[in-house]
């Protein structure tokens, strides 16, 4: 059974700081999506990196997928409170009997505090 | 901008009564999702739907559970008997392919209260 595990599960931050978000695992996975929700809300994809070693950038926020493709990190540089929300990693396989299932962590929540 | 939409919003039943949750996915995808997340944890697959026919269900998705694309626009997720443990927030996604990372994109959720 393939896991993600993201660290840390929670994060409080004042307007400014960066921060690291990890998402890891034991297995390869063929893409790594990232996803921000709100409350109440749905996911909402922010990025998909797909290659080993790929480095992605959306504004303030970079994101890396690890040269063996078990795990990826989210840095957000000078976070603001328009920042906050709930940080989603989720992990897809390709192959023969892809059938876009995505297995997702348990989440960040990160609260950035003026 | 497309996106995925899903009615209602909130529903309450009481235990034992069948649910239908409804979802219009975006217009020219092909492959369709049910995911739910308990409060508090995480987001789980439930079961992904591709060409008229279900292509991987998860433990979770038994007998009680099923899907139909009805027309060529809706997606539903019923549920036969519903038990206290079914209250959760349901989501349906699709994606135009699923290789390369295939992008799915989430409607915004049925809250599901089983009383």
């Amino acid at each position: 059974t393939q896991l993600l595990e993201q660290s840390p599960q929670f994060l409080s931050i004042q307007e400014g700081e960066n921060l690291t978000v990890y998402c890891n695992s034991s297995s390869v996975f063929s893409s790594l999506q990232w996803y921000r929700q709100e409350p109440g809300e749905g996911p909402v994809l922010l990025v998909t990196v797909v290659t080993g070693g790929e480095v992605k950038k959306l504004k303030r926020l970079t994101f890396q997928f690890g040269d063996a493709r078990k795990d990826s990190s989210l840095h957000i540089t000078a976070a603001q409170p328009g920042d906050t929300g709930l940080y989603l990693c989720a992990g897809g396989n390709d192959g023969s009997s892809n059938t876009g299932k995505l297995i997702f962590g348990q989440g960040t929540t990160l609260q950035v505090k003026p | 901008e497309p996106e995925v939409t899903q009615t209602p919003s909130h529903q309450v039943t009481q235990m034992g009564q069948e649910v239908i949750l409804r979802c219009v996915p975006i217009s020219n995808h092909l492959y369709f999702y049910w995911y739910r997340q308990i409060l508090g944890q995480k987001v789980e697959f439930l079961v992904s739907f591709y060409n008229n026919e279900i292509s991987e269900k998860s433990e979770i998705f038994d007998d009680q559970f099923s899907v139909e694309r009805p027309d060529g626009s809706n997606f539903t997720l019923k549920i036969r008997s519903t038990k206290l443990e079914d209250s959760a927030m349901y989501f349906c996604a699709s994606s135009e392919s699923t290789s390369g990372g295939g992008e799915q994109f989430f409607g915004p959720g049925t809250r599901l209260t089983v009383l």
